[in-house]
């Protein structure tokens, strides 16, 4: 079993507040990303990060901001959250080269903005 | 191809027959082609990876096969069960380490 967390699981929250989304890994990974699911869509890859202090952006732009202080840790802000950006947010991790790449996947934060 | 594509985008059986799903992707800078299943409330987890033309992976009634030169890979399952029942996912890797998702096939399976 992956040792990846995501919190909360769930958020339902007004228009305008600041929400912050934390995933953690404990695996040593070096490579972490965001995805972005709407339902019935595919992932879309918003932010990912090589390791500490690397942040890239990915090929969904998306109005959210990543941190990369630590290995293990990789939250997501919004810094005025809007209806647009409810959403399912979805943190991965995988070892540089390691296993051709597969990514270990958190159990999902379900967004709703109201 | 320009993009990841899966086909069916979901499919419902019967308990016991055996089905296939599509997956075709860029065979430009080909690296590694991944199979996810993602249950309902769960995380996706990692079903098979492969990187060789030929390559054929099989965990219990789960098998898959990869032909990178036309750049499709087909998930089987046989003889499915209602704890079948997910999204399956493909993800194609480039030799750059970027990964680009399908958009899953949904599958279900009634008793």
């Amino acid at each position: 079993e992956a040792d990846i967390y995501q919190t909360p699981r769930y958020l339902v929250i007004g228009t305008g507040k600041k929400i912050t989304l934390e995933c953690s890994q404990t695996m040593g990974h070096d490579k972490m990303y965001w995805y972005q699911q709407d339902p019935g869509m595919e992932l879309h890859l918003i932010h990912y990060s090589y390791g500490v202090n690397s942040t890239e952006k990915g090929d969904l732009s998306s109005e959210s901001t990543v941190s990369r202080i630590r290995t293990e840790h990789f939250p997501l802000t919004l810094e005025s959250a809007r209806p647009s950006h409810t959403s399912q947010y979805l943190c991965a991790s995988s070892a540089i080269g390691g296993a051709k790449n597969i990514q270990y996947f958190g159990a999902g934060t379900r967004l709703s903005v109201l | 191809i320009l993009n990841v594509e899966q086909s069916p985008q979901s499919l419902h059986v019967q308990e016991g027959d055996s089905t296939n799903f599509t997956c075709s992707f860029p065979s430009s800078n080909f690296y590694a082609l991944h199979w996810y299943r993602w249950e309902t409330a769960k995380s996706p987890e990692a079903l098979f990876v492969m990187t060789l033309n030929g390559d054929e992976k099989k965990k219990g009634r789960i098998s898959a096969t990869l032909n990178t030169k036309e750049g499709y890979s087909y998930l089987y399952i046989k003889g499915s069960q209602p704890e079948d029942s997910a999204t399956y996912l493909c993800a194609s890797n480039t030799n750059a380490g970027k990964s680009t998702f399908g958009d899953g096939t949904t599958l279900t399976v009634k008793p």
